[in-house]
């Protein structure tokens, strides 16, 4: 069956300092993955998505940045955290078939102070 | 460009209340809708979907039909437990590749004893 992790969990981090969340799948090869953001008190909002190694699609302009070095690895990462970055960063995979169907990890909770 | 709109929460019921949640869409094509479930601490995880007009997806007691003529997918529950307190997200999917789910801000249900 498939899995996603991503750590750390949780994290509490500095303004100005780097960033790096990673995000893993098992038990499928060449996943769509996705990273969103989930802001206290509001939605969720698509950050970034990719269909294929090395392919990055950038949803909204932001400090962040995201990289798929291998096919089931995405990653986040940020070079100097702002206080608004703070957030519930969730990653997800989906089998690229027309359902529409995504499958998320167990969420990164990040505070910067 | 595609929308989802919730009923803003926070939601408070006893047990065995009914329950509605409303959500209304704008997609250009035929998009799936969704509807996800994030219990305390957790990531999200599919509750049901409906991928074309008047489906009615269902799981655990929850339903929802997709109304094209209203672009309406609410979320019922006949009887509510204090185990659905949890919340709830409308999405959509566009049709392309990308498969990229769009949310509604989500709701905060919250069922007393």
């Amino acid at each position: 069956s498939q899995t996603i992790h991503q750590w750390p969990a949780t994290l509490v981090q500095p303004v100005g300092s780097p960033l790096s969340l990673e995000c893993t799948v098992e038990g499928t090869s060449n996943p769509n993955l996705y990273w969103y953001r989930q802001a206290a008190g509001r939605g969720l909002q698509l950050l970034f998505y990719s269909v294929g190694i090395g392919q990055i699609s950038s949803e909204v302009p932001q400090n962040l940045s995201a990289s798929r070095p291998q096919d089931r690895q995405f990653i986040l990462s940020s070079k100097k955290l702002l206080l608004s970055d703070s957030g519930f960063y969730l990653c997800a995979w989906g089998a690229g078939e027309n359902t529409g169907e995504l499958f998320f990890g167990e969420g990164s909770r990040l505070t910067v102070l | 460009g595609n929308s989802v709109t919730q009923m803003e929460g926070p939601v408070t019921l006893s047990e065995e209340a009914f329950l509605t949640i409303n959500c209304t869409y704008t997609a250009t094509g035929y998009p799936s809708l969704f509807w996800y479930v994030q219990y305390p601490g957790e990531g999200l995880q599919l509750l049901l979907k409906a991928t074309k007009a008047d489906d009615k997806g269902s799981n655990k007691g929850f339903e929802a039909t997709y109304r094209k003529e209203t672009t309406s997918f609410h979320l019922e529950k006949g009887s509510v437990q204090v185990s659905d307190s949890a919340v709830y997200f409308c999405a959509l999917s566009d049709s392309t590749g990308a498969q990229k789910l769009v949310f509604g801000q989500g709701t905060r249900l919250t069922i007393n004893p």
